[in-house]
């Protein structure tokens, strides 16, 4: 079945560390996201990309960073620029354009440590 | 940028009753889309029902249905007959075609 991997579940960050949220899909879409999850405050962009080795800012990009290497992964790293990190992470994708529904991964809870 | 305002953060329904969601969002774009997501507590994020901006037609899925006012800059979901399953977050989002634009969303309890 077609669908998206998030992993890990769980992971926990130090101080001044940087981690990486893991993102797949084989969907064959084209456009990949990311959002943050915080209480109360919805869904919010990271980063997003339509198309390979290309890749835009959201609305809340300081302290993140993505690649887009290949069509099916898209990574995202949390670095220690990043102040306050711990959120749910949700990866998502979709055709282009995006008139057609996102299909989301289960998640990745960052917590620090 | 779009906006979009859920302005009931929550909500009780009794089961097997009828609630009604609401959404307003603001564009400028005269071609977008409008989505309704679930995410129950295992916080998958679940496409309830989808709305072409263009249509007239109010879009119905089963027990899910939308009321769209496009002048209002409306979307407002109605859940009939109530069920435990339905007791979740959901989401109103907006897209262009770049970008999914979402609501903070509002919690829904059915009690039974």
């Amino acid at each position: 079945d077609g669908g998206i991997t998030q992993s890990p579940k769980y992971l926990f960050r130090k101080e001044g560390q940087n981690v990486t949220l893991s993102c797949e899909q084989n969907l064959n879409h084209d456009a990949m996201y990311w959002y943050r999850q915080d209480p109360g405050q919805g869904l919010r962009l990271i980063y997003y990309s339509q198309i390979v080795n290309d890749f835009q800012k959201g609305d809340i990009a300081e302290g993140y960073s993505v690649s887009r290497e290949k069509k099916e992964s898209f990574p995202l790293t949390v670095t220690s620029a990043q102040k306050n990190p711990t959120a749910f992470y949700l990866c998502a994708s979709s055709i282009v354009p995006a008139y057609q529904p996102q299909h989301f991964g289960d998640g990745t809870r960052l917590s620090i440590l | 940028a779009q906006t979009v305002t859920q302005s009931q953060p929550e909500m009780s329904v009794q089961e097997a009753e009828t609630v009604t969601l609401s959404c307003t969002y603001d564009t400028s774009e005269s071609n977008y889309y409008l989505f309704w997501y679930k995410q129950p507590p295992s916080r998958q994020m679940i496409l309830v029902i989808r709305q072409e901006a263009y249509k007239q037609q109010n879009a119905t899925e089963n027990r899910f249905s939308v009321n769209f006012q496009k002048a209002a800059k409306s979307f407002s979901l109605k859940i009939s007959d109530s069920q435990l399953g339905d007791t979740a977050m959901y989401f109103c989002a907006t897209s262009t075609g770049n970008q999914f634009y979402f609501g903070t969303g509002t919690s829904l309890t059915v009690i039974p």
